[in-house]
């Protein structure tokens, strides 16, 4: 298995973009989570999904940010308009549903907005 | 509010020492407890885990230690290996949260020759 894949590994916008992120879980895990890393919070969960449906998206930071995932295979982060605060890396992991140390993370999106 | 604390930024060891990068929790009912490792430009690894119905749990040169009185976790590399240079990060999950993981702000380690 290739693991999470996420894309793209780098993107650089100007603030009010449209940004949008990928992410492709490991195949029969059914536990999806978007993270992000900051210096001062550290990874902040901001949404996950169990079976395709969101269960927790109270650290999404704001109505800009949205999360969706149509099928098992992919998931998407947008974020619409952007912010320079919104500059971090985020992080897309799956996991089997109930185990914790299950995660597997994929390689980040580091996101610059200018 | 941050639920996991990791109140050292850094940490630099020397090689052959012991590490020790310690995690403090604020939430009673986190029962389950877990350290990650990141490399640069890669995502956090699973290392090493613990539950709270136990207070040590050890792998290789990998010990972790629970304090639950104390709300406080610490992990343990000895003998420390240039090659243990990442950033750490603490996390734990409660029985009510599914597997939804906390994670605290992570300890950059430095192991020098």
């Amino acid at each position: 298995d290739a693991g999470v894949i996420q894309s793209p590994r780098h993107e650089v916008t100007e603030m009010g973009q449209e940004v949008t992120l990928r992410c492709k879980p490991i195949s029969g895990h059914n536990s999806l989570f978007w993270y992000r890393q900051t210096m001062m919070r550290g990874l902040e969960l901001l949404i996950y999904f169990n079976n395709n449906v969101p269960i927790d998206d109270s650290g999404m930071p704001e109505d800009r940010f949205s999360a969706k995932m149509p099928n098992a295979s992919f998931s998407t982060l947008k974020i619409q308009p952007s912010e320079p605060r919104d500059s971090a890396v985020y992080f897309c992991a799956s996991s089997l549903q109930g185990l914790s140390y299950g995660y597997t993370f994929g390689s980040g999106t580091r996101l610059t907005v200018v | 509010d941050q639920q996991v604390k990791q109140n050292s930024p850094s940490l630099s060891v020397q090689e052959g020492r012991i590490s020790i990068l310690n995690c403090d929790y604020t939430n009673s009912m986190f029962d389950y407890f877990l350290w990650y490792k990141k490399y640069p430009a890669e995502g956090p690894t699973f290392l090493i885990s613990i539950s709270s119905i136990k207070d040590k749990n050890e792998d290789g040169r990998f010990t972790v230690f629970l304090n639950k009185s104390a709300k406080h976790l610490s992990l343990h590399i000895v003998p420390s290996q240039p090659g243990d240079s990442a950033v750490y990060f603490c996390a734990a999950s409660d029985v009510g949260g599914g597997n939804k993981l906390t994670f605290g702000t992570g300890t950059q380690l430095k192991v020098e020759l």
